[in-house]
């Protein structure tokens, strides 16, 4: 599925680094959000965005930094991360219209700490 | 939150039905029950979702007991492509949007 894309697919950096991942949906949806997947482990909810709104911190630390322009885009921003933060992250889109809401991920972006 | 329970493994043939169970016994009235899969190191899938009734797309069905505290997702003819992990997930709400709570899922494996 191309709803819900991406970029990088892959990053390595370093813990002094600075970086951003980026998620675009084209599906029209209202609602944004970042999940984390560590290995082996379930997936995290991180943050979640409603019409541009941040409305959910899941106790995430400040080193992870999120950021929604507006409803088709969300960037998370990453600075001095540890090798812990090394995972799967994975960004997702829904619409908010009460009752049935359902969520489409993108394909992740697999980040390496070093 | 209601809780879900799922086994940690099913094999299935190429070309038979994969039945996947998923206990769910403390549901809330308006608590959807979710399906996702998620291929190994690629975002989750969406597959199907219900509250009452059995539902079916042209990927699956979804068949909830009536007392709504179980529920089976069916894969009609599995193929080596539907080799992932499943999760059944009821859906929570967070303010005004909804945090998907994945389990550890079952992982289902498809043999020729």
């Amino acid at each position: 599925e191309t709803g819900v894309t991406q970029t990088p697919r892959h990053l390595v950096m370093g813990m002094t680094n600075k970086k951003s991942l980026k998620c675009e949906q084209h599906l029209g949806h209202n609602a944004m959000y970042w999940y984390k997947q560590s290995a082996k482990k379930p997936l995290e909810l991180m943050f979640v965005y409603n019409f541009k709104e941040q409305t959910e911190n899941n106790s995430v630390p400040s080193r992870f930094s999120p950021e929604c322009p507006n409803s088709s885009h969300l960037f998370l921003h990453l600075h001095t991360l540890q090798p812990e933060d090394s995972a799967l992250y994975l960004c997702a889109s829904s619409t908010l219209s009460g009752g049935e809401e359902t969520q489409y991920f993108g394909p992740g972006t697999r980040l390496l700490v070093l | 939150d209601a809780k879900t329970t799922q086994p940690t493994s099913m094999d299935c043939a190429e070309g038979r039905a994969a039945n996947l169970p998923c206990n769910h016994s403390t549901i809330s009235g308006n608590e959807y029950v979710y399906w996702y899969r998620q291929i190994h190191s690629q975002g989750p899938q969406y597959i199907i979702h219900g509250l009452k009734n059995n539902e079916t797309n042209e990927m699956a069905s979804l068949i909830i007991t009536e007392d709504r505290k179980s529920s089976t997702l069916i894969l009609p003819h599995a193929t080596l492509r539907d080799t992932a992990v499943y999760y059944c997930i009821v859906r929570v709400a967070v303010l005004t949007g909804y945090a998907l709570n994945f389990g550890k899922g079952t992982s289902l494996l498809v043999t020729p």
